[in-house]
């Protein structure tokens, strides 16, 4: 069975300071990883994804994650953070074998809180 | 290119009375998801169709919980009769390939 986890339900940082957002999966074939964004009353919005091309993904709004298989991990990353980051972050993973076709779906972690001090 | 659509955005019940959420997907996309989000949680998959057939249902309170996507476009859900613990944002989405699903704003339940 596929599974998130996210580390930290709550990260704080201020303006302009790095944003790391820890995510680790469990996977028994080569996932598919996802990152979605949450704003305060909306649904969420895909952020960025990896699908077994280059290990190094960039998203919009300037942030980045990088897939590590020795460490199970796909952490989330911006070099500045910005008032407008202030969200709920969550990561997802499907597997390899289900991408596309009608067996496809997302599993996601239990999301973590951005708050970005001025 | 319209989004997902889904509605009502908010809705106030009292348990064991019923409540039905609708969604209209992108154009185009053949499948359908219902996510069911409990504050401070992730969302968790409900049901999925692939055009007008169930593809998972596993995780769907069926005693209480029923959805449909007749001719294979916009989707109900319905639940009846609720419980407290069904006060959640029941977020639709939708896709067309590899993981990129669509997602609605969703519709807040609050069961009281």
């Amino acid at each position: 069975a596929q599974s998130v986890t996210q580390l930290g339900s709550h990260v704080s940082v201020s303006e302009g300071a790095l944003v790391l957002l820890r995510c680790n999966y469990s996977s028994s074939v080569p996932p598919y990883l996802f990152w979605y964004v949450q704003y305060p009353n909306q649904g969420l919005q895909l952020l960025l994804k990896y699908t077994s091309a280059a290990t190094l993904v960039k998203g919009i709004n300037g942030f980045e994650a990088e897939f590590k298989k020795s460490e199970t991990s796909f952490h989330l990353t911006k070099p500045s953070a910005h008032m407008s980051d202030a969200a709920e972050y969550f990561c997802a993973v499907t597997l390899e074998g289900n991408s596309g076709g009608s067996n496809y779906k997302l599993t996601f972690g239990k999301g973590t809180l951005l708050t970005v001090n001025p | 290119e319209a989004g997902v659509a889904q509605s009502p955005r908010y809705k106030i019940i009292e348990k064991r009375q019923s409540v039905a959420f609708w969604c209209n997907p992108i154009s185009g996309h053949a499948t359908l998801y219902w996510y069911q989000q409990i504050l401070g949680q992730g969302p968790k998959l409900l049901i999925q169709f692939q055009n007008n057939g169930v593809v998972d249902d596993s995780q769907l309170p069926k005693d209480r919980f029923s959805a449909e996507r007749l001719k294979g476009v916009d989707s109900t859900l319905k639940i009846q009769p609720a419980k407290l613990e069904d006060s959640a944002v029941y977020l639709c989405a939708s896709s067309f390939w590899h993981g990129e699903l669509f997602f609605g704003e969703g519709s807040r339940l609050t069961v009281l």
